[in-house]
């Protein structure tokens, strides 16, 4: 079954401890991203990758890092959580990253920085 | 900078027709893109204007006019299982989603 996984999809953490959420796919997209959702302001991009070793910044990338070492995963990376990195994080693929192409988003993971 | 608009919330009846609008202001612009979210659920894609015109796929239809920095996703013959949460996206370099449009279907 064509999917997008992550890991875990609930995470309660306190200030300062890392961590780092897993995302993968197994459609050979080259295009990855991760998104977080806050209630009142939509999805925003956080990071996003073109293919392997590629990535970029998207609208909200303080506090976070990416890398893509492989194509099939594109783990999210939080060095030094603080509260306001409380929210709903999507990772979602797509074939080439153009325009039109549909992209195919994980199940979310609902995070909590106490 | 980039940004989209798009109203909060919409209600209508159920086997009516809804129109959900976007509003959009992009650095550059390939095209605009839709997508539903029901609650507690991962965003799914619904639809892609690149041209203007109109898009149908079924019961929903998209629109797009690159003059006017405007699309509409169009719902017909609405049914309960269609409340959820639409977003209107475009992609630069990076992808800009709007707030999202909350939809309400009355029985």
């Amino acid at each position: 079954e064509a999917q997008v996984t992550q890991n875990p999809r609930y995470l309660i953490t306190v200030t300062g401890k890392k961590l780092t959420v897993t995302c993968s796919q197994n459609m050979n997209h080259e295009y990855m991203s991760w998104y977080r959702q806050d209630p009142g302001l939509g999805l925003r991009q956080i990071y996003y990758s073109m293919n392997v070793e590629v990535t970029d910044k998207g609208d909200v990338p303080e506090g976070y890092k990416v890398s893509r070492k492989e194509k099939r995963n594109f783990p999210l990376i939080l060095e030094s959580p603080s509260p306001n990195q409380t929210s709903l994080y999507f990772c979602a693929s797509s074939f080439q990253g153009l325009a039109g192409d549909e992209q195919y988003f994980g199940p979310g993971t609902r995070l909590t920085v106490t | 900078g980039q940004s989209l608009e798009q109203p909060s919330e919409v209600t209508a009846v159920e086997g009516a027709i809804v129109q959900i609008n976007c509003t959009y202001q992009t650095s550059g612009f390939y095209g605009l893109s839709w997508y539903q979210q029901h609650d507690g659920g991962a965003p799914t894609f619904l639809s892609y204007n690149a041209l203007d015109g109109l898009e149908e796929t079924g019961r929903f239809s998209s629109f797009l006019s690159r003059s006017d920095s405007y699309g509409y996703l169009l719902l017909q013959e609405l049914q309960m299982k269609d409340s959820a949460s639409y977003f209107c996206a475009v992609r630069d370099d990076k992808i800009i989603f709007g707030k999202g449009t909350r939809l309400h279907i009355l029985p």
